[in-house]
Parts: structure tokens; sequence; C-alpha cells
């Protein structure tokens, strides 16, 4: 069983829907985070969590909000999509050495 | 983080070394290099990571100048698998587990 796992995998949604994108991990790890990567560019960073009671926002967290609900979980949603929002995400732990992560296999978002 | 510039692409015949090349002259005494790389479309992989020694693990090599401003990844003997976008990441010592990715280098290894 994959260690990262998202779901869904692939959604299509409309503007101004509201939508949730799950992750969860078996690994144990204390840090989890959110990127989102757009066709031909690298990862940006959306929110990031330390431990169950911490939340930071990322370099691109507008227009996002993040839930810890447990150690294993880490929920993206988008209040209101809109279609700038189209995109690869990917969720990623690690444990104490921060810089070593492990990511996902992604969840593609498309917004009509 | 300190900027990190690679090739936009590389090709490699399969079974041969790649070497894949990073500068990072703005890189702080105490800062680490990183390099993971993502298949397509798949998450990316952390590969290995060092200070100011080489570095070797089961997936490759790290190879550090003197100076610290540029390294080397090699993959010792490409396969087909290794073919992705490999990324050099210097992350900052006050922002850890903030990775930046750039644009990586596009490698394709060929039979």
């Amino acid at each position: 069983d994959a260690d990262v796992t998202q779901t869904p995998r692939n959604r299509i949604t409309k503007t101004g829907k509201r939508i949730m994108l799950e992750c969860s991990q078996t690994k144990g790890h204390d840090r989890m985070y959110w990127y989102r990567q757009d066709p031909g560019l690298g990862l940006r960073l959306i929110y990031y969590s330390f431990d169950v009671k911490d939340i930071n926002k990322g370099e691109i967290s507008d227009g996002y909000s993040v839930s810890r609900q447990a150690q294993a979980k880490f929920s993206l949603s988008l209040e209101s999509a809109i279609p700038n929002q189209t995109a690869l995400y990917f969720c990623a732990t690690s444990d104490e050495l921060p810089n070593e992560q492990f990511f996902g296999p992604g969840t593609r978002l498309t917004v009509l | 983080d300190a900027k990190t510039t690679q090739p936009t692409s590389m090709d490699c015949a399969e079974g041969r070394a790649a070497n894949l090349p990073c500068n990072h002259s703005t890189i702080s005494g105490n800062e680490y290099v990183y390099w993971y790389r993502q298949i397509h479309s798949q998450g990316p992989q952390y590969i290995i990571h060092g200070l100011k020694n080489n570095e070797t693990n089961e997936m490759a090599s790290l190879i550090i100048t003197e100076d610290r401003k540029s390294s080397t990844l090699i993959l010792p003997h490409a396969t087909l698998r290794d073919t992705a976008v490999y990324y050099c990441i210097v992350p900052s010592t006050d922002s850890w587990g903030k990775l930046q990715f750039g644009a990586g280098t596009q490698v394709v290894v060929t039979p």
C-alpha cells in the first residue's frame, strides 16, 4: 500500500464550487505539505503543517485553506474554485528532516 | 533559498553515466544541496543530499565542488526508467521544509 495517498486522483469541477482534496499518510510523519504544479513549471508550496496544531501559509495560499484533522490527514480546500486553480496538486510528508519529503501521487484538478 | 541554475534538458544513452550539473554560487556555508526527480506527472522523489563531502546512495552520487558553488548528480548506469525532470534545490536554513522547485533538468535516457 502507498505510504501517501491522495483522493480524488482526478476531479473536474465548475467555477464557484467548493472542492476538498484529501491526503492521508501511514508513515507516521508529523509534517505535511500541499503543493501545486502548473504545466511545465516546478512545484509551489501552498500550505504546510509541522504538527496537528500547526498550520502555516506557503508561497501561494490565497484562495486555499487547509485542515489538519489528525497526524495522518491533511486536507486542502478551494472555497470557490476558479479556472486558474486548474493544476496538479501534490501532498507530501516528512519527519524531523523536513527537506526529505515523500510525495503522494497527485490530484489532477480541472476547473471549468 | 539559494538560487540554482540547471540546464533545461539533456540526453543520456542507456547504460551510460548521466552527469547532471547544478550551479548554486550564492549558497551559504550551512546550506545543503538536495536533489529530487519527478517522473512524468508523478510525485517528486527524493534522491540525495549533501553539504560538503561527496555522497552516494543506492540511487545516485552527489559531487560537490570544494568551494560549494556547484554540484553534479551522477546516475551511474542510466536506465529508461531514469527519464525524468531532476531538481537541484538549496533550501535556506530559516525555511526548513519549504522546498522551492525550479524548472529542473529534463533528462531523457535513450536506448
